[in-house]
Protein backbone atom coordinates (compact mmCIF):
# COMPACT_ATOMS: atom_id res chain seq x y z
CA UNK A 1 0.00 0.00 0.00
CA UNK A 2 0.84 3.27 -0.81
CA UNK A 3 2.51 5.32 2.68
CA UNK A 4 -0.74 8.21 2.52
CA UNK A 5 -2.29 8.95 5.45
CA UNK A 6 -5.23 11.22 6.39
CA UNK A 7 -6.11 12.81 9.27
CA UNK A 8 -8.84 12.75 11.40
CA UNK A 9 -10.94 10.11 9.64
CA UNK A 10 -13.87 11.71 11.50
CA UNK A 11 -14.56 14.71 12.33
CA UNK A 12 -18.02 16.82 13.65
CA UNK A 13 -17.61 20.37 13.68
CA UNK A 14 -20.13 23.62 13.65
CA UNK A 15 -21.03 25.46 11.58
CA UNK A 16 -18.48 28.69 11.52
CA UNK A 17 -15.65 26.83 13.26
CA UNK A 18 -12.70 26.37 10.87
CA UNK A 19 -11.39 23.38 10.35
CA UNK A 20 -8.01 21.52 8.92
CA UNK A 21 -7.90 18.44 7.17
CA UNK A 22 -4.00 17.00 7.29
CA UNK A 23 -2.76 14.43 4.40
CA UNK A 24 0.41 12.86 4.64
CA UNK A 25 2.46 10.85 2.63
CA UNK A 26 5.90 9.29 2.53
CA UNK A 27 5.97 8.05 -0.90
CA UNK A 28 7.88 11.62 -2.16
CA UNK A 29 4.83 12.29 -4.44
CA UNK A 30 5.27 15.78 -6.17
CA UNK A 31 1.45 15.73 -6.96
CA UNK A 32 -1.09 16.04 -4.51
CA UNK A 33 -4.86 16.55 -4.31
CA UNK A 34 -7.82 17.20 -2.70
CA UNK A 35 -11.08 15.76 -3.75
CA UNK A 36 -14.67 15.72 -1.91
CA UNK A 37 -17.07 12.55 -2.66
CA UNK A 38 -20.99 13.54 -2.60
CA UNK A 39 -23.43 11.19 -3.70
CA UNK A 40 -24.26 11.94 -7.25
CA UNK A 41 -21.40 14.04 -7.77
CA UNK A 42 -18.78 11.31 -7.67
CA UNK A 43 -15.15 12.61 -6.92
CA UNK A 44 -14.71 16.62 -7.23
CA UNK A 45 -11.25 17.93 -7.44
CA UNK A 46 -10.54 20.98 -4.44
CA UNK A 47 -7.57 22.11 -4.73
CA UNK A 48 -4.11 20.34 -5.94
CA UNK A 49 -0.62 20.99 -5.75
CA UNK A 50 2.58 20.74 -7.91
CA UNK A 51 4.98 20.89 -5.54
CA UNK A 52 6.13 23.25 -2.12
CA UNK A 53 4.23 26.02 -2.03
CA UNK A 54 2.71 25.64 -5.74
CA UNK A 55 -0.94 24.98 -5.30
CA UNK A 56 -3.52 25.64 -8.09
CA UNK A 57 -7.94 25.41 -7.55
CA UNK A 58 -9.68 22.91 -8.72
CA UNK A 59 -13.40 22.68 -9.81
CA UNK A 60 -14.87 23.48 -6.39
CA UNK A 61 -12.19 25.50 -4.43
CA UNK A 62 -14.81 28.16 -2.79
CA UNK A 63 -14.81 27.62 0.61
CA UNK A 64 -10.98 25.89 0.85
CA UNK A 65 -7.51 26.75 0.86
CA UNK A 66 -4.96 24.50 1.12
CA UNK A 67 -1.35 24.97 2.03
CA UNK A 68 1.76 22.84 1.19
CA UNK A 69 5.27 23.46 3.52
CA UNK A 70 6.85 20.40 2.79
CA UNK A 71 6.71 17.97 0.15
CA UNK A 72 5.15 15.18 2.62
CA UNK A 73 2.28 16.86 4.20
CA UNK A 74 -0.63 18.78 2.08
CA UNK A 75 -3.34 20.59 4.30
CA UNK A 76 -6.65 21.51 3.42
CA UNK A 77 -8.54 24.62 5.36
CA UNK A 78 -11.88 25.33 5.80
CA UNK A 79 -11.64 28.75 7.07
CA UNK A 80 -15.12 28.95 8.29
CA UNK A 81 -17.42 25.33 7.57
CA UNK A 82 -20.84 25.32 6.62
CA UNK A 83 -23.52 22.35 5.91
CA UNK A 84 -22.78 22.04 2.31
CA UNK A 85 -19.38 21.54 3.08
CA UNK A 86 -20.15 18.42 4.63
CA UNK A 87 -18.56 15.62 2.87
CA UNK A 88 -16.32 13.03 2.80
CA UNK A 89 -12.51 13.97 1.65
CA UNK A 90 -9.96 11.91 -0.06
CA UNK A 91 -6.51 12.86 -0.49
CA UNK A 92 -4.35 11.52 -3.58
CA UNK A 93 -1.04 11.91 -4.93
CA UNK A 94 0.50 10.82 -8.00
CA UNK A 95 4.62 11.02 -9.12
CA UNK A 96 3.89 12.84 -12.21
CA UNK A 97 0.79 15.04 -13.17
CA UNK A 98 0.42 13.18 -16.66
CA UNK A 99 1.58 10.29 -18.46
CA UNK A 100 0.65 6.83 -17.62
CA UNK A 101 0.80 7.38 -13.65
CA UNK A 102 -1.73 6.32 -11.38
CA UNK A 103 -3.36 7.60 -8.23
CA UNK A 104 -3.02 6.41 -4.75
CA UNK A 105 -5.52 7.42 -2.75
CA UNK A 106 -5.75 7.70 1.41
CA UNK A 107 -8.71 6.77 3.34
CA UNK A 108 -10.97 9.30 3.90
CA UNK A 109 -11.90 11.88 5.80
CA UNK A 110 -15.50 12.12 7.26
CA UNK A 111 -16.30 15.44 7.98
CA UNK A 112 -20.04 16.15 8.89
CA UNK A 113 -20.85 20.61 9.75
CA UNK A 114 -23.75 20.89 12.17
CA UNK B 1 -15.00 21.92 -16.55
CA UNK B 2 -13.90 19.16 -18.03
CA UNK B 3 -16.73 16.54 -18.53
CA UNK B 4 -16.28 12.56 -17.75
CA UNK B 5 -19.20 10.57 -18.59
CA UNK B 6 -20.03 7.68 -17.24
CA UNK B 7 -22.77 5.23 -17.94
CA UNK B 8 -24.72 3.56 -16.73
CA UNK B 9 -24.67 5.07 -13.34
CA UNK B 10 -25.56 1.65 -11.89
CA UNK B 11 -26.04 -2.10 -13.11
CA UNK B 12 -27.21 -5.24 -11.65
CA UNK B 13 -25.90 -8.33 -13.16
CA UNK B 14 -26.42 -12.05 -12.41
CA UNK B 15 -23.48 -13.92 -11.17
CA UNK B 16 -21.69 -15.90 -14.02
CA UNK B 17 -22.41 -13.35 -16.57
CA UNK B 18 -20.27 -10.77 -18.59
CA UNK B 19 -21.01 -7.19 -18.80
CA UNK B 20 -19.41 -3.53 -19.72
CA UNK B 21 -19.85 0.05 -19.02
CA UNK B 22 -19.15 2.85 -20.97
CA UNK B 23 -16.81 5.85 -19.96
CA UNK B 24 -16.63 9.18 -22.33
CA UNK B 25 -14.19 11.85 -22.10
CA UNK B 26 -12.80 14.64 -24.19
CA UNK B 27 -10.68 13.48 -26.94
CA UNK B 28 -8.29 16.64 -27.19
CA UNK B 29 -5.23 17.31 -24.96
CA UNK B 30 -5.49 13.99 -23.83
CA UNK B 31 -2.99 12.68 -21.49
CA UNK B 32 -4.07 9.06 -19.71
CA UNK B 33 -7.38 7.23 -18.90
CA UNK B 34 -7.48 5.47 -15.60
CA UNK B 35 -10.07 2.90 -14.56
CA UNK B 36 -10.24 2.90 -10.50
CA UNK B 37 -11.97 0.08 -8.06
CA UNK B 38 -13.96 1.59 -5.37
CA UNK B 39 -15.07 -1.01 -2.66
CA UNK B 40 -17.78 0.43 -0.20
CA UNK B 41 -15.76 1.95 2.79
CA UNK B 42 -12.42 1.58 1.51
CA UNK B 43 -10.62 4.13 -1.16
CA UNK B 44 -10.34 3.71 -4.84
CA UNK B 45 -7.71 1.48 -6.44
CA UNK B 46 -6.24 1.60 -9.79
CA UNK B 47 -7.13 -1.07 -11.94
CA UNK B 48 -6.13 0.55 -15.51
CA UNK B 49 -4.09 3.15 -17.18
CA UNK B 50 -4.10 3.71 -20.62
CA UNK B 51 -2.35 6.30 -23.17
CA UNK B 52 -2.29 4.92 -26.70
CA UNK B 53 -5.29 4.93 -28.58
CA UNK B 54 -5.87 1.22 -29.09
CA UNK B 55 -4.42 0.66 -25.70
CA UNK B 56 -6.12 -2.32 -24.42
CA UNK B 57 -5.27 -4.08 -21.08
CA UNK B 58 -6.40 -6.89 -19.06
CA UNK B 59 -5.83 -8.44 -15.73
CA UNK B 60 -7.52 -11.56 -15.02
CA UNK B 61 -11.54 -11.13 -15.63
CA UNK B 62 -11.14 -7.57 -16.13
CA UNK B 63 -10.08 -5.80 -19.34
CA UNK B 64 -10.04 -2.12 -20.89
CA UNK B 65 -9.91 -0.67 -24.29
CA UNK B 66 -9.42 3.20 -25.17
CA UNK B 67 -10.21 4.96 -28.39
CA UNK B 68 -8.42 8.49 -27.77
CA UNK B 69 -9.76 9.78 -31.19
CA UNK B 70 -13.77 9.31 -30.34
CA UNK B 71 -12.80 9.72 -26.37
CA UNK B 72 -14.24 6.58 -25.14
CA UNK B 73 -12.79 3.98 -23.29
CA UNK B 74 -14.99 0.28 -21.74
CA UNK B 75 -14.60 -1.70 -18.80
CA UNK B 76 -15.21 -5.61 -19.33
CA UNK B 77 -15.82 -7.78 -16.15
CA UNK B 78 -15.89 -11.74 -18.05
CA UNK B 79 -17.67 -14.33 -15.97
CA UNK B 80 -18.86 -11.87 -12.70
CA UNK B 81 -18.44 -12.97 -9.29
CA UNK B 82 -19.53 -11.22 -6.13
CA UNK B 83 -16.67 -9.83 -5.51
CA UNK B 84 -16.55 -7.70 -8.34
CA UNK B 85 -19.77 -5.56 -7.11
CA UNK B 86 -17.83 -2.39 -6.43
CA UNK B 87 -17.81 1.34 -8.02
CA UNK B 88 -16.48 1.90 -10.77
CA UNK B 89 -14.50 4.80 -11.54
CA UNK B 90 -12.88 6.46 -14.50
CA UNK B 91 -10.67 9.17 -14.68
CA UNK B 92 -9.14 11.69 -17.50
CA UNK B 93 -5.68 13.36 -17.04
CA UNK B 94 -5.40 16.57 -18.44
CA UNK B 95 -2.81 19.59 -18.07
CA UNK B 96 -4.56 20.21 -13.99
CA UNK B 97 -4.55 16.67 -12.92
CA UNK B 98 -7.43 14.01 -12.64
CA UNK B 99 -10.89 14.86 -13.47
CA UNK B 100 -13.26 11.41 -12.16
CA UNK B 101 -16.43 10.20 -13.85
CA UNK B 102 -19.03 9.76 -11.44
CA UNK B 103 -18.89 5.97 -11.45
CA UNK B 104 -20.58 2.99 -12.99
CA UNK B 105 -22.20 1.37 -8.92
CA UNK B 106 -22.26 -2.56 -9.91
CA UNK B 107 -24.16 -4.95 -8.29
CA UNK B 108 -23.32 -8.42 -8.53
CA UNK B 109 -26.54 -11.12 -7.49
CA UNK B 110 -26.14 -14.30 -6.91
Amino acid sequence: DAGITQSPRHKVTETGTPVTLRCHQTENHRYMYWYRQDPGHGLRLIHYSYGVKDTDKGEVSDGYSVSRSKTEDFLLTLESATSSQTSVYFCAITRKRTENTEAFFGQGTRLTVV
Amino acid sequence: ILNVEQSPQSLHVQEGDSTNFTCSFPSSNFYALHWYRWETAKSPEALFVMTLNGDEKKKGRISATLNTKEGYSYLYIKGSQPEDSATYLCAFTHADGLTFGKGTHLIIQP
